[in-house]
């Protein structure tokens, strides 16, 4: 069974860092095909796709806010983690994680979702 | 950037067929996927690869894709179908990017 949880603050700052941890079980982050991605959704607002990292450490970074964003994962420890740096009260949104399958496209689970808010 | 378009809304009487679309350049080239979220919910995957349903999935639930146009079909809508839905797009080339939304309204 597979399940993924977010964890992280609920309020940051303006400008401050946000660190967002994903810690999942029911897969390895080493086998091939297999990536964990953040996605975030502010309130009321649609979903928007934030980064990517795949088995083999290959990372993808949505265009508009790829200087922000770096992820990295612990595959001993069953994590990934994603930062975001300079947090604006528009950031405030639902983080998800989400498991994707590289080979068919699609993100077939979801964690729960962890709101952040900034404001100060 | 590829750019898919959704209708804000769709209303359907229950019982009724819903049918939602996803517009893009060439989306027909591509695999797309349809997820439903409820409110207070994370998304689910509900149609995978234009037409295929995950397990649990009701076979109401069907989708198609072709030229410029992807469509979510919810038939016989029931009053539980209510939620927003996403179509999400992948190939060898892009990012995997999310439609806009659409919120089905069961009249």
């Amino acid at each position: 069974q597979i399940t993924l949880k977010e964890s992280g603050p609920t309020l940051v700052k303006p400008t401050q860092t946000l660190t967002l941890t994903c810690t999942f079980s029911g897969f390895s982050l080493s086998t091939s095909g297999v990536g964990v991605g953040w996605i975030r959704q502010p309130p009321g607002k649609a979903l928007e796709w934030l980064a990517l990292i795949y088995w083999d450490d290959d990372k993808r970074y949505s265009p508009s806010l790829k200087s922000r964003l770096t992820i990295t994962k612990d595959t001993s420890k069953n994590q990934v983690v994603l930062t975001m740096t300079n947090m604006d009260p528009v950031d405030t949104a639902t983080y998800y994680c989400t498991y994707y399958d590289f080979w068919s496209g699609y993100y077939g689970y979801w964690g729960q979702g962890t709101l952040v808010t900034v404001s100060s | 950037s590829y750019v898919l378009t959704q209708p804000p809304s769709v209303s359907v009487a229950p019982g009724q067929t819903a049918r939602i679309t996803c517009g893009g350049n060439n989306i027909g080239s591509k695999s797309v996927h349809w997820y439903q979220q409820k409110p207070g919910q994370a998304p689910v995957l509900v149609v995978y690869d234009d037409s295929d349903r995950p397990s649990g999935i009701p076979e109401r639930f069907s989708g198609s894709n072709s030229g410029n146009t992807a469509t979510l079909t919810i038939s016989r809508v029931e009053a539980g179908d209510e939620a927003d839905y996403y179509c999400q797009v992948w190939d060898s080339s892009s990012d995997p990017l999310f439609g806009g939304g659409t919120k089905l309204t069961v009249l």
